[in-house]
C-alpha cells in the first residue's frame, strides 16, 4: 500500500498570505489528523476528522481550519499568515487499529 | 502544561548494546501509549505501541514497558545499530477513541561504531 502523501513538500510565503496544504491518507484508511511541529513547542495536534467531520481540535487559532473530502483526502489551511506559522506540517491517517502512520510533511516557511 | 515528558535530550551508546529510552505522563486518561521514530525533514514513522492495561509489548528488537502507578513508560532497543540514530518520540493517547496523541519533546538517540 502507498504511505501518507503530502502536498506540497516546500512552500514559501509571507505574512498576511493564506496557504493550503494537501493530505492524501493510506487507501481505506477515514481518519486523518494533522500536527505541527516547531523547535519550541514540539510535536503539536492542530485536529482531527472522520468521514468529513471534525472530532477534534487542539488549541489553535481560528486562524487554522481544515476539511475533510468524501474520497477522505483532506485539507488544511491557514490564513493571515505569522511568522510564528513556520513550521513542519504532519498528516497522520489511521484505519481501524491505533496506530497513526504519518506523511512525509510539509515545511511551511513564513517571511 | 507538559502531559508526556522526555527528560533525557540526548543518548549515546555503541553499537550492539542496549539502548534504553525513558517517558514520563502526567495524565491517567491515555489508552494507548506509542513510540515514534524520527529523521529530520521526514515524518514519524512508527515503532511499537501499548495499551494502558498491559505492560510489555515486544517486537523483535523493540520492548516497551508500561509501569502505571509510575506513569512512566520505557522502549528498549537490543541490539542498537548504527541506522537506529534519530529523535524518538514518546506519543500517548487520549482516551475516548480518537485521534489525538500528545507527544514528549524527543530524545536524540545515537550510536556509535
Amino acid at each position: 500500500k502507498a504511505g501518507v502523501t503530502q502536498t506540497p513538500r516546500y512552500l514559501i510565503k509571507t505574512r498576511g498570505q493564506q496557504v493550503t496544504l494537501s493530505c492524501s491518507p493510506i487507501s481505506g484508511h477515514r481518519s486523518v489528523s494533522w500536527y505541527q511541529q516547531t523547535p519550541g513547542q514540539g510535536l503539536q495536534f492542530l485536529f482531527e476528522y472522520f468521514s468529513e467531520t471534525q472530532r477534534n481540535k487542539g488549541n489553535f487559532p481560528g486562524r487554522f481550519s481544515g476539511r475533510q473530502f468524501s474520497n477522505s483526502r483532506s485539507e488544511m489551511n491557514v490564513s493571515t499568515l505569522e511568522l510564528g506559522d513556520s513550521a513542519l506540517y504532519l498528516c497522520a491517517s489511521r484505519g481501524r487499529a491505533v496506530t497513526q502512520y504519518f506523511g512525509p510533511g510539509t515545511r511551511l516557511t513564513v517571511l | 502544561d507538559q502531559q508526556v515528558k522526555q527528560n533525557s535530550p540526548s543518548l549515546s551508546v555503541q553499537e550492539g548494546r542496549i539502548s534504553i529510552l525513558n517517558c514520563d505522563y502526567t495524565n491517567s486518561m491515555f489508552d494507548y501509549f506509542l513510540w515514534y521514530k524520527k529523521y529530520p525533514a521526514e515524518g514519524p514513522t512508527f515503532l511499537i505501541s501499548i495499551s494502558s492495561i498491559k505492560d510489555k509489548n515486544e517486537d523483535g528488537r523493540f520492548t516497551v514497558f508500561l509501569n502505571k502507578s509510575a506513569k512512566h513508560l520505557s522502549l528498549h532497543i537490543v541490539p542498537s545499530q548504527p541506522g537506529d540514530s534519530a529523535v524518538y518520540f514518546c506519543a500517548a493517547r487520549h482516551t475516548g477513541g480518537g485521534n489525538k496523541l500528545t507527544f514528549g519533546t524527543g530524545t536524540q538517540l545515537k550510536v556509535e561504531l
